[in-house]
C-alpha cells in the first residue's frame, strides 16, 4: 500500500547547527503535507505544513521543501536548540476524507 | 484549558478483560480520531468520526468499538484485550474534512498508555 517513511531513524546534531530531517513518500496523489514534533511523553504537535502546488514554506526557524519529482520533502531546523530534542514525523493526506498517514519518525538528539 | 484530553493516561490490565479510554476535545473541531502508536513509535490511524458519523475504519479488529455520542467526545472500547494492544493510544480532533486549508491539521491529547499483562 501507500506509505511515508523517513531516511533515519535518529539524527544527532550539534546544538546551534542546523538540523535536515527527510521523509520519502510514495503515494503520487498526496497533496498535502504535515511535520510534526513529539517530545517524550506528549502527543504529536504540528510544526509546519505545505500543499503541493509549493516547493517550500518558511515558518518561525523551521524551512520545509518540497520535491514532487522525487517524491521527498525535508525539513529544516535552523540554529537547533536542546529544545528541539524529540521525534519528528512526516505525514501526507491525500484529500478527501481526514486520513492523515503518518511516517516512521525520526528521533532528533541535540548535543549541547 | 487541555485542547484535547483523554483518561485514563495509564491503563494496566489483564489480557482477557474489557476496557474503556475516553476522549474530550474543546476546540469546536468537527472530526476525531484515534491513533495507535506501537513500541517503534510508529503511528497509525484506526478511527475517524465526523460530526458523530464513522468515516474511516481502517483494519481494526472488531474488539475495538469506537462510539461518538457527540462531536466533542470520541470513546474507544476495546474487549478481549490481547497482549498484542498494548501501545499508547492517541486521540486527535481537526477542523473539518476535505481541503480547506488548515482543516486537516490534527491536535492530539497526551496519550493513552496501555500495557495488557
Amino acid at each position: 500500500g501507500e506509505s511515508v517513511g523517513l531516511h533515519l531513524p535518529t539524527l544527532s546534531v550539534q546544538e546551534g547547527d542546523n538540523s535536515i530531517i527527510n521523509c520519502a513518500y510514495s503515494n503520487s496523489a498526496s497533496d498535502y503535507f504535515i511535520w510534526y514534533k513529539q517530545e517524550s511523553g506528549k502527543g504529536p504537535q504540528f510544526i509546519i505544513d505545505i500543499r503541493s502546488n509549493m516547493d517550500k514554506r518558511q515558518g518561525q526557524r523551521v524551512t520545509v521543501l518540497l520535491n514532487k519529482t522525487v517524491k521527498h520533502l525535508s525539513l529544516q531546523i535552523a540554529a537547533t536548540q536542546p529544545g528541539d530534542s524529540a521525534v519528528y514525523f512526516c505525514a501526507e493526506n491525500s484529500g478527501g476524507y481526514q486520513k492523515v498517514t503518518f511516517g516512521t519518525g525520526t528521533k532528533l538528539q541535540v548535543i549541547p | 484549558d487541555t485542547a484535547v484530553s483523554q483518561t485514563p493516561k495509564y491503563l494496566v490490565t489483564q489480557m482477557g478483560n474489557d476496557k474503556s479510554i475516553k476522549c474530550e476535545q474543546n476546540l469546536g473541531h468537527d472530526t476525531m480520531y484515534w491513533y495507535k502508536q506501537d513500541s517503534k513509535k510508529f503511528l497509525k490511524i484506526m478511527f475517524s468520526y465526523n460530526n458523530k458519523e464513522l468515516i474511516i475504519n481502517e483494519t481494526v479488529p472488531n474488539r475495538f468499538s469506537p462510539k461518538s455520542p457527540d462531536k466533542a467526545h470520541l470513546n474507544l472500547h476495546i474487549n478481549s484485550l490481547e497482549l498484542g494492544d498494548s501501545a499508547v493510544y492517541f486521540c486527535a480532533s481537526s477542523q473539518g474534512v476535505g481541503k480547506v486549508s488548515g482543516a486537516n491539521v490534527l491536535t492530539f491529547g497526551a496519550g493513552s498508555r496501555l500495557t495488557v499483562l
